[in-house]
């Protein structure tokens, strides 16, 4: 089974450019989330999509990051413009009820360097 | 609110050894569940070990076991016979769906 997907793996660019990141979940996974990871701390939630709805998106900052998964399967999150404080790791997770139990896939995430 | 606390931000131990990696963590939820994931340095998070909070027996899988202490709201993660590809940051998470995650503990396993 081929594992959640992300690309670019590596991102630099200037500060107030755009960036956009992309996910393919693991085929089936209705339910998806995109985090952000600062250097030396554990994830945070930025939003969850189930299917192509979205259901928490209480930490994503929208005036400059905005996500989307069109169709219910591949997901975007765009930051426009971006911000120093925005360098951070991106990780996309999809999940699924193994066991009885909910559990989330990571991909190996995108790493953002803003200068 | 949800909040989890990893108190040891650094361990070292040498290989074959046991380790015990902390961590505490607070909810309203009555309905929940916990995890440990690891991070190597390729930075992509693998699941280790889950406990969902309603059970009260400990999982395990394989060298890894925790010890939830559900009063207490602590949940630990116990590394048997320690191998040099067990280094790596470890993240003590919680949530139903939505996660939340400590602060991570850097785990050396020294040959």
């Amino acid at each position: 089974e081929a594992g959640v997907a992300q690309s670019p793996r590596y991102k630099i660019i200037e500060k107030r450019q755009s960036v956009a990141f992309w996910c393919n979940p693991i085929s089936g996974h209705a339910t998806l989330y995109w985090y952000q990871q600062i250097l030396g701390q554990g994830p945070k939630l930025l939003i969850q999509f189930q299917n192509n709805g979205v259901v928490d998106d209480s930490q994503l900052p929208k005036d400059r990051f905005s996500a989307e998964r069109l169709k219910g399967v591949d997901s975007t999150l765009k930051i426009q413009p971006a911000k120093l404080e925005d360098s951070a790791v991106y990780l996309c997770a999809s999940s699924s009820v193994l066991g009885g139990l909910e559990t989330q896939y990571f991909g190996p995430g995108t790493r953002l360097l803003v200068l | 609110a949800q909040t989890v606390t990893q108190s040891q931000p650094e361990m070292s131990v040498q290989e074959a050894e046991t380790v015990t990696l902390s961590c505490t963590y607070d909810t309203s939820e009555s309905n929940y569940y916990l995890f440990w994931y690891k991070q190597p340095p390729s930075r992509q998070m693998i699941l280790v070990i889950r406990q969902e909070a309603y059970k009260q027996q400990n999982a395990t899988e394989n060298r890894f076991s925790v010890n939830f202490q559900k009063a207490a709201k602590s949940f630990s993660l116990k590394i048997s016979d320690s191998q040099l590809g067990d280094t790596a940051m470890y993240f003590c998470a919680e949530g139903a769906q939505k996660l939340v995650f400590g602060q991570g503990t850097r785990l050396t396993i020294n040959p």
